[in-house]
């Protein structure tokens, strides 16, 4: 069974503050997917990333950036120099190679960003 | 030019009634899903289908039926609303490619309240 844990549920920082969302998962497959996605208080569901089990490297993506560590089966996404626009409700999602594309979302980890 | 598109935003409605909630995608994808999130913003699959067929049918009750007209549309329809039935219902799609683990894009979200 596949598993997807955000330990911290919410996080609150002040503007400008560098902030590390965790995102430990769990399964048996050797290939999957790990994807993030942002729920921003409009209720929407964004597409951040997609990673595949293959693929270690970390990435960047302006004041984005993803470690992903399958020693440790952590996917974590850090913001630098946060926003208020990046208050929102950030998911960190698994999907396996034979089980149809479903994504298995983690808790969800609500993230404050004040001026 | 919207990508997924769900009908209607919001809807409220007494135990009992019937309902249904239309989807529509844009994108060319071959793959449409349902997701429910709850009050806690816990996000689960209910059900997928790829070329209008079912393949993917979590545990819901079989008062949930989705239909699939075409690969563009994956309506849900939900028979004798109940009170747990309330929750945000999320469309997606993409493609299902075997051992790619396509990218969803999910809908804006369907409010549903039962009074």
């Amino acid at each position: 069974a596949q598993k997807v844990t955000q330990a911290q549920t919410e996080i609150s920082v002040v503007e400008k503050e560098d902030v590390t969302l965790d995102c430990v998962y769990e399964t048996r497959d050797t290939t999957y997917y790990l994807f993030w996605y942002k729920q921003p208080p409009s209720g929407e569901l964004v597409f951040l990333i997609r990673r595949n089990s293959f693929d270690e490297q970390n990435e960047i993506s302006g004041r984005y950036s993803w470690n992903f560590q399958k020693s440790t089966s952590s996917f974590n996404f850090t913001i630098t120099a946060s926003q208020v626009v990046d208050s929102a409700v950030y998911f960190c999602a698994l999907s396996e190679n034979n089980a149809g594309n479903m994504l298995t979302f983690g808790g969800g980890t609500r993230l404050m960003v004040k001026p | 030019d919207t990508a997924v598109s769900q009908t209607p935003k919001y809807l409220v409605t007494q135990m009992g009634n019937d309902k249904s909630i239309k989807c529509e995608q844009n994108l060319g994808h071959d793959t449409m899903y349902w997701y429910k999130q709850d009050s806690k913003k816990f996000l689960k699959i209910m059900f997928s289908y790829n070329n209008k067929e079912l393949i993917i049918n979590e545990t819901v009750p079989n008062r949930f039926s989705p239909k699939s007209p075409d690969k563009a549309h994956l309506n849900l329809h939900i028979n004798s609303l109940e009170l747990g039935d309330s929750a945000v219902y999320f469309c997606a799609s993409s493609h299902l490619r075997q051992g790619e683990g396509d990218t969803q894009y999910f809908g804006p979200g369907t409010r549903l309240t039962v009074l």
